[in-house]
């Protein structure tokens, strides 16, 4: 079974600022990892993945994320935030299937 | 080239009645996954159904819950005799191909049910 925790519901950052986003999740195979992002009275967008091969994944709108087993972490960042990153982020593991686990899910605001 | 869609987007529900969910997957998709969100929890896998098919509901309450894709027409996610525990966003996801897992879920909006 696998399971993903998001520290942190809510993250407030100023325009320009680093975002960092907190996942860690627990598997007991090599997981396949996921960030998606809603933003209001929308679906959920994916915003990048890690399946195999190279640690650092980059996603769409700026976003990176890297994948470090040894402390089982997923942390979503971005260098220098943007008003209209404000939303609600996601993420989610699966192993073999297509059975997604996901976090609780962290609301970003970003102030001017 | 329309995303997922389901409808309603707000559903409120006295007790004891029932609500039906409805998701409309991407074009030429054929699989179709149905996960709820509880408040202040992550969303969580129900059930996976091809054309016709139930994959899985191993995710489902075995009581009041069905789920249905048909041959024709939208997805159903169908919740009878409903309880205030049912409160929550359920969101539909499809996929174009087999339900792997490198195959990328496109998600709807959501429907949020209120029971009151």
């Amino acid at each position: 079974a696998q399971s993903v925790t998001q520290l942190g519901s809510h993250v407030s950052v100023s325009e320009g600022a680093l975002v960092l986003l907190r996942c860690n999740y627990s598997s007991s195979v090599p997981p396949y990892l996921f960030w998606y992002v809603q933003y209001p009275n929308q679906g959920l967008q994916l915003l990048l993945k890690y399946t195999t091969g190279a640690t650092l994944v980059k996603g769409i709108n700026g976003f990176e994320a890297e994948f470090k087993k040894s402390e089982t972490s997923f942390h979503l960042t971005k260098p220098s935030a943007h008003m209209s990153d404000a939303a609600e982020y996601f993420c989610a593991v699966n192993t073999n299937d297509y059975k997604l686990s996901f976090g609780a899910g962290t609301t970003v605001t970003v102030r001017a | 080239n329309a995303g997922v869609m389901q409808n309603p987007r707000h559903l409120v529900r006295r007790r004891g009645q029932e609500a039906r969910l409805r998701c409309s997957p991407m074009k030429g998709h054929s699989h179709v996954y149905w996960y709820r969100q509880l408040p202040e929890e992550g969303l969580k896998f129900m059930v996976y159904l091809q054309k016709e098919n139930i994959i899985d509901e191993s995710g489902m309450p075995k009581e009041r819950f069905s789920a249905e894709f048909p041959k024709e027409g939208p997805s159903i996610l169908r919740i009878q005799q409903v309880v205030r525990g049912d409160s929550a966003a359920y969101f539909c996801a499809s996929s174009s191909t087999s339900g792997s897992s490198y195959n990328e879920q496109f998600f709807g909006p959501g429907t949020r049910l209120t029971v009151l």
